[in-house]
């Protein structure tokens, strides 16, 4: 079955230190994108992709980077971690069906930054 | 500025009762709106969707109302079943462009 996952599941790290959360999604969509999930925030975008080699900053961008070099993978890096980059985040990608979209999440990863 | 809001952050209710779960929103050039839903250590999955042309649309015990004029939707669970306990978050966007998301509501069907 197609799927949306993400690795690792949680992660603790240390300011400073540069991050990288994997997603993989086997539907072949072409829409991908990252949201951190925070207590009164809910669902913030940070990056997204449309394709192969398009990226685009989000709402909440900061310190954050992705890269998209094929269709399956959109890995999030944060360069120099900071303690308010502790959340959950999800990768999402997603289809279009008679013009409209749907955006399915994978499990989520738990960063602590200590 | 939350474009989306959910201002309910939790609500209980009796199973075999009605839920009711809101959302309120200020773009109206926002076109397409969803309901997903959050087990905790999981990712949101889709639940409904409506779209502008529609005020209403139903699938199973699911039901989502669109009162464009109030700029709200609102979310109908009947009957309400313990599985249904967990957190539900409202979203919309605007020709095909990013989602944005409430802060969620987090519902308890008590058995």
């Amino acid at each position: 079955d197609a799927e949306i996952t993400q690795s690792p599941r949680h992660k603790i790290t240390e300011t400073g230190r540069q991050v990288t959360l994997a997603c993989h999604q086997t539907w072949n969509h072409n829409n991908m994108f990252w949201y951190r999930q925070d207590l009164g925030h809910g669902l913030r975008l940070i990056h997204y992709s449309y394709g192969v080699q398009d990226t685009n900053k989000g709402e909440v961008s900061d310190g954050y980077s992705v890269s998209r070099s094929n269709t399956e993978d959109l890995p999030l890096t944060l360069e120099s971690a900071a303690s308010s980059q502790t959340s959950v985040y999800f990768c999402a990608s997603s289809e279009v069906l008679a013009g409209k979209e749907t955006q399915y999440f994978g499990p989520g990863t738990r960063l602590l930054v200590l | 500025d939350q474009q989306v809001k959910q201002n309910s952050p939790s609500l209980s209710v009796q199973e075999g009762r009605i839920s009711i779960l809101n959302c309120d929103y200020t773009n109206s050039m926002f076109d397409y709106f969803l309901w997903y839903k959050k087990y905790p250590a999981e990712g949101p999955t889709f639940l409904i969707s409506i779209s502008s042309i529609k005020d209403k649309n139903e699938d199973g015990r699911f039901t989502v109302f669109l009162n464009k004029s109030a700029k709200h939707l609102s979310l109908h669970i009947v009957p309400s079943q313990p599985g249904d306990s967990a957190v539900y978050f409202c979203a919309a966007s605007f020709f095909g462009n990013q989602f944005y998301f409430g802060t969620g509501t987090s519902l308890t069907v008590i058995p």
